[in-house]
């Protein structure tokens, strides 16, 4: 049961342009939400993160919108670097004591110069 | 970045052997994971720990144990490796908010 989607394995975009990465999950105890980046070879590294009580995190290029009412959120990077092409995972977890991050499978974008 | 290290980085083994793989860190964080990443799986938790000797099963914990004797070690013991095995393996910890893990560069495992 895969509580956090990615459904887009992979995306391409031209330099410049706006990356739209999309992540649904089906858990509604989840109340916190991130995003990492995976470069080949190395571990994950995280990116941004938002709270269920916000619907929009922002952190440079990179922007972060959450809709509650569809458990869906999207990471928006603006403008796409070629040094931004990588694997996004989506991530949350839950309230209350410790809770498990639950990761998406991942998106891989591709920024074309 | 945060101080973490995994060793061995790279290993082949045989079916049936036992393998461990270290995750150190310099940060004297309370919670350790250990994760593998599959193609079309993304991250699977395998254990976790949140202090010396507290340790916990994620989603995909049968065939592996971990220890932690230290707060700067977590173990993870494949009692008898299997070829669904392969894989590459993340040692992650948190900050104080339990929530940020950083993620150390991996072990590519690979059993024959």
């Amino acid at each position: 049961d895969q509580q956090v989607k990615q459904n887009s394995p992979s995306l391409s975009v031209q330099e410049g342009r706006i990356s739209i990465l999309n992540c649904d999950y089906t858990n509604s105890m989840f109340d916190y939400f991130l995003w990492y980046k995976k470069y080949p070879a190395e571990g994950p590294t995280f990116l941004i993160s938002i709270s269920s009580i916000k619907d929009k995190n922002e952190d440079g290029r990179f922007t972060v919108f959450l809709n509650k009412s569809a458990k869906h959120l999207s990471l928006h990077i603006v403008p796409s670097q070629p040094g931004d092409s990588a694997v996004y995972f989506c991530a949350a977890s839950g309230t209350g004591g410790y809770q498990k991050v639950t990761f998406g499978t991942g998106t891989k974008l591709q920024v074309i110069p | 970045d945060a101080g973490i290290t995994q060793s061995p980085r790279h290993k082949v083994t045989e079916t049936g052997t036992p393998v461990t793989l270290r995750c150190h860190q310099t940060e004297n964080h309370r919670y350790m994971y250990w994760y593998r990443q599959d193609p079309g799986h993304g991250l699977r938790l395998i254990h976790y720990s949140y202090g010396v000797k507290d340790t916990d099963k994620g989603e995909v914990s049968d065939g592996y144990s971990v220890s932690r004797s230290k707060t700067e070690d977590f173990l993870l013991t494949l009692e008898s490796a299997t070829s669904s095995q392969t894989s590459v393996y993340f040692c992650a910890i948190s900050g104080t908010s339990r929530h940020e893990q950083f993620f150390g560069p991996g072990t590519r495992l690979t059993v024959l």
